[in-house]
């Protein structure tokens, strides 16, 4: 079964700096998709970026990016000119490509606070 | 407006006192699922379905009960609840290809006393 590890619980950042969030994952499978998920007060969740394990270049969305290392099975987030707004929890998951049930598989989340 | 609606957003029980808690969702997606969100566990899936009548377990189903009878439906049924289901719960919807993000629902906050 695959297995998708946050080691930090906990992170901080100063507004406007940048800050990386961890993420690793276990699977035996080759084709692959990782997510990192947002979850602020609200609990609403919410997609921030999406990486196909079969694309090399890694994902961007305006000030977010990730670094996939697929032979290392890492996929970590940078979040960049951090801002208030980005205060969450994290969540990174993985998603199997095989064609039976495919679950998100969640890490247990990193909880990001953003110091004015 | 694509969504996920879930409703209670906020439920306080009763130990057995069976309940219900409904998923809808717009988009005409086939696969759904729910899933049950604690501190320091992430998100765990506890059931879902690949389409109408197509149900299945997930990783924590005990306890839990749901139904697809039609493909915008996904109720979470509890026959008999106990404490240790207290839980955020999210119902996800996501369309048959695989490399689309799943949609959520605003969650429900369920407490059992």
């Amino acid at each position: 079964a695959q297995t998708v590890t946050q080691s930090q619980p906990e992170m901080s950042v100063q507004e406007a700096e940048t800050v990386t969030l961890s993420c690793t994952y276990d699977t035996s499978e080759s084709d692959y998709y990782l997510f990192w998920y947002k979850q602020p007060p609200s609990r609403q969740m919410i997609l921030v970026i999406r990486q196909e394990a079969y694309k090399q270049q890694n994902a961007t969305e305006n000030r977010f990016s990730v670094n996939f290392q697929k032979a290392a099975k890492s996929f970590s987030l940078k979040i960049s000119d951090s801002q208030l707004g980005d205060a969450a929890m994290y969540f990174c998951a993985y998603r199997s490509a095989d064609s039976g049930n495919t679950p998100l598989v969640f890490g247990k989340g990193t909880r990001l606070s953003v110091i004015a | 407006e694509a969504q996920v609606t879930q409703n209670p957003r906020y439920l306080i029980t009763v130990t057995g006192k069976k309940l219900t808690v409904t998923c809808s969702q717009n988009m005409n997606h086939e696969y759904m699922s729910w899933y049950r969100q604690d501190p320091g566990l992430g998100l765990r899936q506890i059931y879902y379905s690949m389409n109408v009548e197509v149900t299945d377990k997930g990783d924590v189903p005990e306890g839990y009960k749901v139904s697809r009878k039609e493909k915008r439906n996904f109720p979470l049924i509890l026959e008999s609840p106990s404490p240790n289901q207290t839980s955020l719960y999210f119902c996800a919807s996501s369309p048959y290809t695989l490399n689309t993000e799943a949609f959520f629902g605003q969650g429900t906050r369920l407490t059992v006393v």
